[in-house]
């Protein structure tokens, strides 16, 4: 099966900061990558699908990069309501694996 | 509004069985693959089987294989999980969540979730 590596597991970053996340996977999956964030005690939310498109309704400060197996989510200028852990996840084809996560916090 | 509730989690001996369901409403729920996925307490999220529109095809997980049938009934807009010899790492919050086509699997609205409890 194709695996999912997140990097970092965990970052601090200050408001205003740029911070990127990284997702590897395994194998090559295209552009079959989406990206969710997950708040304290909520459900995920989709923020990117297709590697780079943008979900409706999610703030520009995200974007999403990559194919193939290198993969990067981007908050170009990290908010206190961005503070979540976030995760990839492959869909290309069974099993839908997801990344381990990243948990980002403010500094 | 898309709405996705869960049902059916409880405290379950190991070697036990469940039926999770989850009701949705708010999309013509025949037309969309669903998934359920799972956090057991404190890590990550697992992805655990989908289903396609139709409930012609069905997926698993390499952990669930064999223990776990996903269904659909679409007349009743339900997603279901029978889940049979559970075990102590089958403890988690299921989540069902809705694809944004009838085959295409990543996942556009998600329920909150509910808690699955494998113990003796």
């Amino acid at each position: 099966d194709i695996q999912m590596t997140q990097s970092p597991s965990s970052l601090s970053a200050s408001v205003g900061d740029r911070v990127t996340i990284t997702c590897r996977a395994s194998q090559g999956i295209s552009n079959y990558l989406a990206w969710y964030q997950q708040k304290p005690g909520k459900a995920p939310k989709l923020l990117i699908y297709a590697a780079s498109t943008l979900q409706s309704g999610v703030p520009s400060r995200f974007s999403g990069s990559g194919s193939g197996t290198d993969f990067t989510l981007t908050i170009s200028s990290l908010q206190p309501e961005d503070v979540a852990t976030y995760y990839c996840q492959r869909y290309n084809s069974a099993p839908r694996t997801f990344g381990g996560g990243t948990k980002v916090e403010i500094k | 509004e898309v709405q996705l509730l869960e049902s059916g989690g409880g405290l379950v001996q190991p070697g036990g069985s469940l039926r999770l369901s989850c009701a949705a409403s708010g999309f013509t729920f025949s037309s969309y693959a669903m998934s359920w996925v799972r956090q057991a307490p404190g890590k990550g999220l697992e992805w655990v089987s989908g289903i396609s529109a139709s409930g012609t095809s069905t997926y698993y997980a390499d952990s669930v294989k064999g223990r776990f049938t996903i269904s659909r009934d679409n007349p009743k807009n339900t997603l279901y999980l029978q889940m049979n010899s559970l075990r102590v790492e089958d403890t988690a919050l299921y989540h069902c969540a809705k694809g944004p086509r009838s085959s295409s699997w990543y996942n556009d609205y998600w329920g909150q979730g509910t808690l699955v409890t494998v113990s003796s």
